[in-house]
This record gives C-alpha cells, sequence and structure tokens, in this order.
C-alpha cells in the first residue's frame, strides 16, 4: 500500500464544473503539498498546508490531520486547469517528500 | 528571480555514457533536492541537501548515481554508466528550510533517454 493514495486517478469534467480531488496518506506529516503538472512537464507547487483550509483564486485546498486526508477543490473548471494533480507529503522528521500518484485532470470546453 | 534553472533540458545519450545533469538553485535557498519522474514510478525523491550536505539519500537507486553540491548555488546529479532504464524526467527543486512556508520551488526538469 502506498504512504500517499490520490482519487481518482483520472478525472474528466465538463468547463464550469466544480471538482474534488482526494488524498489519503497513513505516516505522521508536517506538511501536505498539492502540485499541478502541466501537460509540457512543468511543475508548480500550489498549496502547502499543516492544518485548516487555503484558497487561491479558483483553487481551494483542505487537510484533516486526525482522519489523515486532504482534498483539492476547483469551483469553475476551465479547461486550462486540464493537468495532473499531485499530492505530496512532507513525513515529520525530515524534509523529503513522498507523492502520490497524480490525478489526471482533463476539462472539455 | 529566473527560477530554478536545470540543464540540459533534454539528453539523448548510449547506454555506458556518463551524464551529468545540472541544477542551479534559487538564490537564499539553503535545500535543494533530486526528484526522477517516471511512468512506472511516478515522482520519486533521489537525494536531497541541505547547506550542501547530503541529508538524505535513500533513493538514489544504486552506485551508478551520485550527486553533489559544492556550493550554495551548484549541484549535479551524475549517472556513470548509464543504462536505458534510467530514461526519466530528473526535476530539481529547491526550499528555504526553517520558514513557515516552506515551498518547493521546481525546475523544467531534464528529460534524459538512455538508448
Amino acid at each position: 500500500k502506498n504512504e500517499v493514495e490520490q482519487s481518482p486517478q483520472n478525472l474528466t469534467a465538463q468547463e464550469g464544473e466544480f471538482i474534488t480531488i482526494n488524498c489519503s496518506y497513513s505516516v505522521g506529516i508536517s506538511a501536505l503539498h498539492w502540485l499541478q503538472q502541466h501537460p509540457g512537464g512543468g511543475i508548480v507547487s500550489l498549496f502547502m498546508l499543516s492544518s485548516g483550509k487555503k484558497k487561491h483564486g479558483r483553487l481551494i485546498a483542505t487537510i484533516n490531520i486526525q482522519e489523515k486526508h486532504s482534498s483539492l477543490h476547483i469551483t469553475a473548471s476551465h479547461p486550462r486547469d486540464s493537468a495532473v494533480y499531485i499530492c505530496a507529503v512532507r513525513v515529520t522528521s525530515g524534509s523529503r517528500l513522498t507523492f502520490g500518484e497524480g490525478t489526471q485532470l482533463t476539462v472539455n470546453p | 528571480d529566473a527560477g530554478v534553472i536545470q540543464s540540459p533540458r533534454h539528453e539523448v545519450t548510449e547506454m555506458g555514457q556518463e551524464v551529468t545533469l545540472r541544477c542551479k538553485p534559487i538564490s537564499g535557498h539553503n535545500s535543494l533536492f533530486w526528484y526522477r519522474q517516471t511512468m512506472m514510478r511516478g515522482l520519486e525523491l533521489l537525494i536531497y541537501f541541505n547547506n550542501n550536505v547530503p541529508i538524505d539519500d535513500s533513493g538514489m537507486p544504486e552506485d551508478r548515481f551520485s550527486a553533489k553540491m559544492p556550493n550554495a548555488s551548484f549541484s549535479t546529479l551524475k549517472i556513470q554508466p548509464s543504462e536505458p532504464r534510467d530514461s526519466a524526467v530528473y526535476f530539481c527543486a529547491s526550499s528555504l528550510v526553517g520558514r513557515l512556508q516552506e515551498t518547493q520551488y521546481f525546475g523544467p526538469g531534464t528529460r534524459l533517454l538512455v538508448l
């Protein structure tokens, strides 16, 4: 069993839909990252969370430390949101990140 | 700031050859990470440095891989000899450890193809 699991693996949505991507982890963590990887391969850090909720534009990330679960929400989705979204956790003991397998999101116009 | 700089962006080589990947972290950052991404295994941490010192190299696949950070502004990842299974995208990332917002900033990656 992977230490970090994401669901769904693939998600197709219509423009304007509300999207949720989930991340569950099984280890103690000090922080959780949500990353976005564009079709061209570049990786962008979206959020770093250690508790609660963060919002940036149409993106919202939440984390529940007790349940070891995080969600990434996209409101009013747009085709330019199409990318792979990767959840990564920083284990409590150091700075190394452990990654989920990613969620491929496709938003159709 | 130019962000994390990696070179080369693409590398094609024959098996058995030595490959050297280079990374320049963001100025002022004190942690540097080397990652590998493949279709089969996704993103994996290979090694990370803090203040130029290797902290965790447990992700380095085998002795063919070595990484150095001679100073705060430069790091190399070397594969010698290279094998076809080393084909992947290699990302370098840097961060400023100690701040609350310890975001890792990724470079554009080096796409390596070993024939």
